[in-house]
């Protein structure tokens, strides 16, 4: 296994910055995803981290260490909306599946 | 058109039915998933196709038997399941395998209720 560790509930005010931490345990992987998932819908993608560093997408942002097993995804100005699962995955290197980790359910009060 | 349709949205069948999920994209995805969630937790993986041939099974109990009959079609034909076979079965496709970043398109899914 691949052992993706996230918080199961964050909450978090409209307009504010909150920071979701991924960490996993693996050496092998080809990339690090970042998937939303409302309440009874689909995952949408996100972000996807290859190399070590910081990628930004409008509002969201996603970091990955590949010597720290750490990755974290970043949402700025948040909006009721973004109120969702937030699920890390982990691209294997064969196949090219994804690992889900267990998924961060965020709560956006007003 | 950058969307995977799931058909039936809800399905309720009994230990002793026979139904099939079928899943549709029409992106040229070359790669399609079946990943089965349960409530509160994470989408898991069941089966991968690539180019129309099963290139992962997740050790997944005969009772669910997948089919992909062409580049745009994914079934999974479902016999003697067992209550706690209900979830959420998600269809996924993606444009090839055989490079890195493949981001996968969902389908909505279907509720699968064994009773």
């Amino acid at each position: 296994g691949q052992n993706i560790d996230q918080p199961t509930e964050m909450t978090a005010t409209e307009g504010a910055i909150v920071q979701i931490n991924c960490t996993y345990q693996t050496s092998g992987f080809n990339g690090l995803f970042w998937y939303q998932q409302h309440a009874g819908e689909a995952p949408t993608f996100l972000s996807y981290n290859v190399l070590d560093g910081l990628e930004e997408k409008g509002r969201f942002s996603s970091f990955l260490s590949r010597s720290k097993g750490y990755s974290y995804l970043l949402l700025k100005e948040l909006q009721m909306k973004d109120s969702a699962s937030y699920l890390c995955a982990l691209e294997r290197n064969s196949g090219y599946a994804l690992n889900f980790g267990k998924g961060t359910s965020l709560l956006v009060t007003p | 058109d950058t969307e995977v349709t799931q058909t039936p949205k809800h399905l309720v069948m009994g230990m002793t039915n026979k139904k099939s999920l079928k899943c549709e994209q029409h992106m040229g995805h070359r790669a399609m998933y079946w990943y089965k969630q349960k409530a509160k937790k994470p989408p898991e993986l069941m089966f991968v196709y690539s180019y129309e041939k099963l290139s992962i099974n997740e050790s997944v109990p005969s009772r669910f038997s997948p089919e992909c009959p062409n580049s745009s079609l994914l079934n999974l034909h479902l016999h003697a399941l067992q209550p706690e076979d209900s979830a959420l079965y998600l269809c996924a496709s993606s444009q090839d395998i055989g490079t890195a970043f493949v981001e996968q398109y969902f389908g909505p899914g279907t509720r699968l209720t064994v009773t």
